[in-house]
This record gives C-alpha cells, sequence and structure tokens, in this order.
C-alpha cells in the first residue's frame, strides 16, 4: 500500500513555464510534509516544507499548497529555470523523529 | 546548510561478504535514519534510531541488517551476510527532535554486490 502517491512521474517544461507537482496521502496522521530535490549522484535536499496547519507556503520561485479536507499538495515552480531539472520527492511525517514516507518522485526536466 | 558525511561513497563487494556504511550526521542531531534507493527511484525507508536505540524499522531492514553508533561515532549501517538485490543508493539522513522533522540526507554510499 502506497502511503503517498506523486504525479506525474516524469514532466518537462519550457524554460519560464510553471511547473506543477502534486502529492496525495492516506495516513490523517501526516501533518508534516517537506518537498526534497535530487540531483543525480546527490542526497535529496530539503527545498520547502509545511505543517499541516497552513495551506501555503511560498519561498521564492517555489510554493506549497496543502488541502486537509482532500489529503493533497503540492508544488508549484515559477519561472522554471534549467537549474531545476531534478528529481522532486515530496513526503509526509507524524512526529518529531519519525520516519519520512516518500512518494514515487518526479523527474522534470526543464528545456531553454 | 548542515552537512550528512557518509564514507565510503561507492563500494563493490562479494555476496555474501560483509559491509559496513558509515554515517557522520550533523552534530547537535538526536534522530539517525537510514533509507535505500535503487536507480533514482522511491527513497525506501530501512530504520530509524534514537538514544542508542532502533525506533523503527521496514520489511526492507532484513535480519542481515544492524545500526549502532557506538560512543556518539558514527552511525553505522551494517549488513551481513550481503545479497545481491542489496546492491543500491544507501543515504543517512539525520534531524532534531522538534516538530517539523526536517530530514538532512548525506549523499549517499553506492554498494554493489556482485
Amino acid at each position: 500500500q502506497q502511503q503517498v502517491r506523486q504525479s506525474p512521474q516524469s514532466l518537462t517544461v519550457w524554460e519560464g513555464g510553471t511547473t506543477v507537482l502534486t502529492c496525495s496521502y492516506e495516513d490523517s496522521t501526516f501533518n508534516y510534509f517537506p518537498w526534497y530535490q535530487q540531483f543525480p549522484g546527490e542526497g535529496p535536499a530539503l527545498l520547502i516544507s509545511i505543517l499541516s496547519v497552513s495551506d501555503k507556503k511560498e519561498d521564492g520561485r517555489f510554493t506549497t499548497f496543502f488541502n486537509k479536507r482532500e489529503k493533497k499538495l503540492s508544488l508549484h515552480i515559477i519561472d522554471s529555470q534549467p537549474g531545476d531539472s531534478a528529481t522532486y520527492f515530496c513526503a509526509a511525517s507524524n512526529n518529531a523523529g519519525a520516519k519520512l514516507t516518500f512518494g514515487g518522485g518526479t523527474r522534470l526536466t526543464v528545456r531553454p | 546548510g548542515p552537512k550528512v558525511l557518509q564514507i565510503p561513497s561507492h563500494q563493490i563487494i562479494d555476496m555474501g561478504q560483509m559491509v559496513t556504511l558509515n554515517c557522520d550526521p550533523v552534530s547537535n542531531h538526536l534522530y539517525f535514519y537510514w533509507y535505500k534507493q535503487i536507480l533514482g527511484q522511491q527513497m525506501e525507508f530501512l530504520v530509524n534510531f534514537y538514544n542508542g536505540k532502533v525506533m523503527e524499522k521496514s520489511k526492507l531492514f532484513k535480519d542481515q541488517f544492524s545500526v549502532e553508533r557506538p560512543d556518539g561515532s558514527y552511525f553505522t549501517l551494517k549488513i551481513q551476510p550481503t545479497a545481491l538485490e542489496d546492491s543500491a543508493v544507501y543515504f543517512c539522513a539525520s534531524s532534531l527532535p522538534n516538530s517539523g522533522n526536517t530530514l538532512y540526507f548525506g549523499e549517499g554510499s553506492r554498494l554493489i554486490v556482485v
């Protein structure tokens, strides 16, 4: 049973466009939702995160939206750049020190 | 930002041998984790560790796996004996004990079992 589902698996956008990645989850006890960015050959790095008490968090070109009722979250990247090309993972957890459950990842390619 | 160091970065080992993967977590972090990733796919949770004890482990954490952090040194993942299906990149992570459970990951240790 997949606890966190992520779509699409892969995505290509043109430079300057808007990227939208989505995730859904099942465990209603999840209350922390980070997005990680991973470049080939590197470890995942935290990009942005949101707690379940919020519905939106913005950091520069990156915004994450959270819908508790629908158990969904999304990551929007505006003015997408070739340097944003990476794999993006959503994740969820419910307690400090608890495991993060990851989605399957979205491989993003931004074409110049 | 905070750095998690992993040693070795890659290792090739014969099936049946033992391997130890080492992790130097962020200095003031108290929770430690191992994740397994095959071919750039999903990050799969293996185990988390706090105060000298395993907190939770997944079904991927087979009996041949063990973790420890003796005397605040490296947090290690030992696989004995290794199997072909253990070939993967293993990521160590660490975090502070507060809400907003930010995990900081290392660069990974690529293990190839032949």
